[in-house]
């Protein structure tokens, strides 16, 4: 049963343009969604989170959405460029990450076109 | 500042080996935690710390062990390994459990059990 579900594996884009990377999400009691980056053959790097009190949170050219009411988040890349591709996961915590509880979409490949 | 450091990089085992990761942080964050990716798949849970001598389960525990006798270091330990644990394997810190400012991840060991 998965709870975070990237049901896009892979997204393809032109440099210049918008990358909008989606996330669902089953567990209404998540307090925090994150996003990470991860290139191969290196560890996730954490890219930027949201409250679920927010609906939004902006990081220069990321944007993190947070519609509660569909389950639903998505980060906004504005403008994409071509160091931006690589697999982005999402995450959700429990209790703030207290208890380790902190749980990832299977991820999407992002490949940003020159 | 070298953050989250994971030895070895690769590793191959045979069936019914034991190995030991290593995995050292510098940034005297509290929380570590040992997460597993399968292609394909997310990052899931093996086992948590909270701090010097307190860890515990996560999603997938089977199969493992896991010490935390310093702040620094969290080794992971498999026990008569089997070709189900062939799987990359991240370590990661974080600071008193806060989800929100994003865990640290190590480059991973490659782990192949033959």
């Amino acid at each position: 049963d998965q709870q975070v579900k990237q049901n896009s594996p892979s997204l393809s884009v032109q440099e210049g343009r918008i990358s909008i990377l989606n996330c669902d999400y089953t567990n209404s009691m998540f307090d925090y969604f994150l996003w990470y980056k991860k290139y191969p053959a290196e560890g996730p790097t954490f890219l930027i989170s949201i409250s679920s009190i927010k609906d939004k949170n902006e990081d220069g050219r990321f944007t993190v959405f947070l519609n509660k009411s569909a389950k639903h988040l998505s980060l906004h890349i504005v403008p994409s460029q071509p160091g931006d591709s690589a697999v982005y996961f999402c995450a959700a915590s429990l209790y703030g990450g207290s208890q380790g509880n902190l749980i990832f979409g299977k991820g999407t490949k992002l490949s940003v076109k020159p | 500042n070298a953050g989250v450091t994971q030895t070895p990089k690769f590793r191959i085992l045979k069936i019914g080996q034991s190995m030991t990761l290593q995995c050292t942080q510098d940034m005297n964050h509290n929380y570590m935690y040992w997460y597993r990716q399968d292609p394909g798949m997310g990052l899931k849970l093996i086992y948590y710390s909270v701090g010097a001598g307190i860890t515990d389960k996560g999603e997938v525990p089977n199969g493992y062990n896991v010490s935390r006798s310093t702040t620094e270091d969290f080794p992971l330990r498999l026990e008569l390994a089997a070709p189900s644990q062939t799987s990359v394997y991240f370590c990661a810190s974080s600071y008193a459990g806060q989800a929100g400012y994003g865990y640290t991840f190590g480059s991973g060991t490659r782990l192949t059990v033959v």
